[in-house]
């Protein structure tokens, strides 16, 4: 299956900050997935990137889908503790099997 | 709307033993997939079934195995438990197998002693 690696692993900041992760893949993805995981929780869709060089936000956080097609980022403007748990990357393989990525986990701290 | 439910919430099992999970997806979903997650890992892909048919099969032994039934429920059976089968088992129900989004339910928190 699609292999995809995500930087950083983990990442901790001040509330306010600004937060980015990045997801990259050796090979061309059709398409890619974001979810979110709270601590204790389950992975929560969060949005699906399908065309090369795509932009999508969705109030402070934003998603590219790099214009090879082969890396994503998901950037989130001023955190917040609300914004706290892992982020993962998934391309969709075959029949919407997906793969997810190693994660990047964000704390964040007044 | 009921959101995807899976039973038990918590398990505990021996080495050895034979374990069963069940889960319900979002009505209106008919593909139903299952994940294992072991702490700190992504989830990752174990079952894929569509209208009662495996559409997909992750990289696990053949000690796994799943069905789905004419409601879409599906159940997720391990046999000869081993300790690195502890993990967080999830389901996640789609409307088709066409790349749709994932909705995870709560999972089963399998734990082999």
């Amino acid at each position: 299956g699609q292999q995809v690696m995500q930087i950083p692993q983990y990442q901790h900041v001040q509330e306010g900050e600004d937060f980015t992760t990045y997801c990259n893949s050796s090979t061309t993805l059709s398409n890619i997935q974001w979810y979110k995981q709270r601590p204790g929780g389950h992975p929560v869709f969060l949005i699906q990137l399908v065309k090369s060089g795509e932009v999508k936000k969705q109030k402070r956080l934003t998603f590219q889908f790099g214009e090879a097609k082969k890396n994503s980022s998901l950037h989130i403007t001023a955190t917040q503790t609300t914004d706290v748990g892992t982020y993962f990357c998934a391309p969709t393989g075959t029949a919407s099997k997906l793969t997810f990525g190693t994660g990047t986990r964000l704390q964040v701290t007044l | 709307d009921a959101g995807v439910t899976q039973s038990p919430t918590h398990l505990i099992k021996t080495r050895g033993q034979q374990v069963t999970l069940r889960c319900s997806p979002i009505s209106g979903h008919k593909s139903v997939s299952w994940y294992q997650q072991v702490l700190g890992q992504g989830p990752q892909f174990i079952f894929q079934y569509y209208e009662k048919e495996e559409r997909g099969r992750g990289n696990f032994p053949d000690r796994f195995s799943a069905r789905q039934f004419p409601n879409y429920s599906s159940e997720l059976n391990v046999n000869a438990l081993l300790l690195g089968d502890s993990a967080l088992y999830l389901c996640a129900s789609s409307y088709d197998v066409s790349n749709s989004p994932l909705h995870f339910g709560n999972g089963t928190r399998l734990t082999v002693t």
